[in-house]
């Protein structure tokens, strides 16, 4: 299984940008990484994925190391509603989906 | 609003029952998962369904089961009820199977207490 490792927690100021580290050094070739949100327990909300290269939209940057083993997840400008849990996946071969515990992000005014 | 919807919202029962969680992918979407997260702890996979065969089985119990219908809804049917099994439950929709990864879209989640 491709598991991914995250510090449990995390603090940034308001208007700084927040980089959250990831883990998964297990990764296999065809496996993408994925970024997720949540915000209190409302349901995860899909950040941004990728597979080898560097990655954009407009919530967030997704830098993957060349090796795979490791990637950031970069807000930009971080506010007071990126508050969330974040979690990195990486989906396995028999497409189970592991989670993990994720980072809280707390972002400070 | 992801386009999933689960119902009910919340859910109290007592020990020993069944309940049936209600989920209703996206328009289009063809896979459906399903989870469990249980206070203060990360999402736990318990099985996805593609176009209404199984495709993938992650930490179920024997007492959960689940189905996808023809109409691609999909029920989770939790039975012999334990205080343990009191969490929050999501269901997670994407188009197609995820041999390599998919976005999934997210409901908002079934509550269910277990007193």
């Amino acid at each position: 299984d491709a598991k991914t490792t995250q510090p449990p927690s995390m603090d940034c100021a308001e208007g700084r940008a927040a980089n959250l580290p990831c883990n998964h050094s297990t990764i296999s070739g065809n496996e993408y990484v994925y970024w997720y949100r949540q915000i209190h327990s409302q349901g995860p909300q899909y950040i941004i994925h990728g597979l080898k290269n560097n990655e954009t939209n407009e919530m967030a940057s997704l830098i993957i190391t060349e090796d795979r083993k490791s990637s950031t997840l970069i807000l930009p400008h971080a506010t007071l509603r990126d508050t969330a849990v974040y979690y990195c996946i990486a989906q396995n071969r028999d497409d189970k989906i592991i989670f993990g515990k994720g980072t809280r992000l707390h972002i400070l005014p | 609003d992801s386009g999933v919807t689960q119902t009910p919202k919340h859910l109290i029962t007592a020990t020993g029952q069944r309940v049936t969680l209600r989920c209703s992918p996206r328009s289009g979407d063809l896979s459906v998962y399903w989870y469990q997260q249980s206070l203060d702890q990360g999402l736990q996979f318990l099985i996805q369904y593609y176009n209404g065969e199984e495709r993938a089985k992650g930490n179920i119990l024997e007492r959960f089961s689940a189905q996808q219908f023809p109409d691609l809804h999909s029920e989770l049917n939790l039975s012999s009820l334990e205080l343990g099994d009191s969490a929050l439950y999501f269901c997670a929709s994407s188009p197609r199977t995820s041999s390599r990864g998919e976005t999934q879209y997210f409901g908002p989640g079934t509550r269910l207490t277990v007193l």
